[in-house]
């Protein structure tokens, strides 16, 4: 199966600084979304970005879909961003669902 | 519409005993998918539906787990005889063809 990079797998960060979390995959996908999971479990929908780059706010998200990875830009970072944030992909047809990366965990520190 | 629901969001339970979980998605989604996340791992699928139709479970998916999606709509998810290793959140997400959106999740510790 398609298989899922992601790094770094920690990130400690004062608050303001700016981040960059990567995401490399194997094979060519129709479909990538990053996500943030919060404390109690819950993946929030971050970006939908299987090519292109798109921004909500602070964040931003780049996929390169030829060269196979995929970029998640955090600036002026806030506490409020700790957490795990997840890339997954599909390679299509929706019948093996997203596979995902093991995640990065991010600390903002106040 | 107030996004993908699941039901309980925890559940102690017995080594051995029976459980089972209620995802209802998206109205307008017709796909539909299972995963499981244990602790320091991202989510792993389970199985997949498309309207009521199953159309793929992942070998995780053992003969204790069982999943029906009647009529398209809520999907149940059930586990025999749980066992310690069955300890993990159970997650559900609906999509129409593209974004998958997941919900809460169900948290089972099996004892």
């Amino acid at each position: 199966g398609i298989q899922v990079e992601q790094s770094p797998p920690d990130l400690i960060l004062q608050e303001g600084a700016n981040s960059t979390l990567r995401c490399n995959f194997s094979d060519s996908v129709n479909n990538l979304q990053w996500f943030h999971q919060n404390p109690w479990g819950q993946l929030i929908n971050l970006f939908y970005i299987p090519s292109g780059t798109k921004q909500n706010g602070r964040l931003s998200a780049t996929t390169v879909a030829t060269e196979r990875y995929s970029l998640l830009y955090i600036s002026s970072s806030q506490t409020t961003d700790s957490g795990v944030y997840f890339c997954a992909v599909d390679k299509g047809g929706g019948a093996d669902g997203l596979t995902f990366g093991k995640g990065t965990h991010l600390i903002i520190q106040p | 519409d107030t996004g993908v629901s699941q039901d309980p969001r925890h559940k102690i339970t017995k080594r051995g005993q029976n459980v089972t979980f209620r995802c209802d998605p998206i109205s307008e989604h017709n796909r539909l998918y299972w995963y499981r996340q244990t602790l320091g791992q991202g989510p792993e699928f389970l199985t997949y539906f498309q309207n009521e139709a199953q159309l793929e479970k992942s070998r995780l998916l053992s003969d204790r787990f069982s999943a029906e999606r009647p009529k398209g709509s809520f999907s149940t998810l059930e586990i025999q005889r749980t066992e310690q290793g069955d300890s993990a959140m159970y997650l559900c997400a609906s999509s129409y063809g593209g974004e998958l959106f997941f919900g809460e999740g169900s948290r089972l510790t099996v004892l």
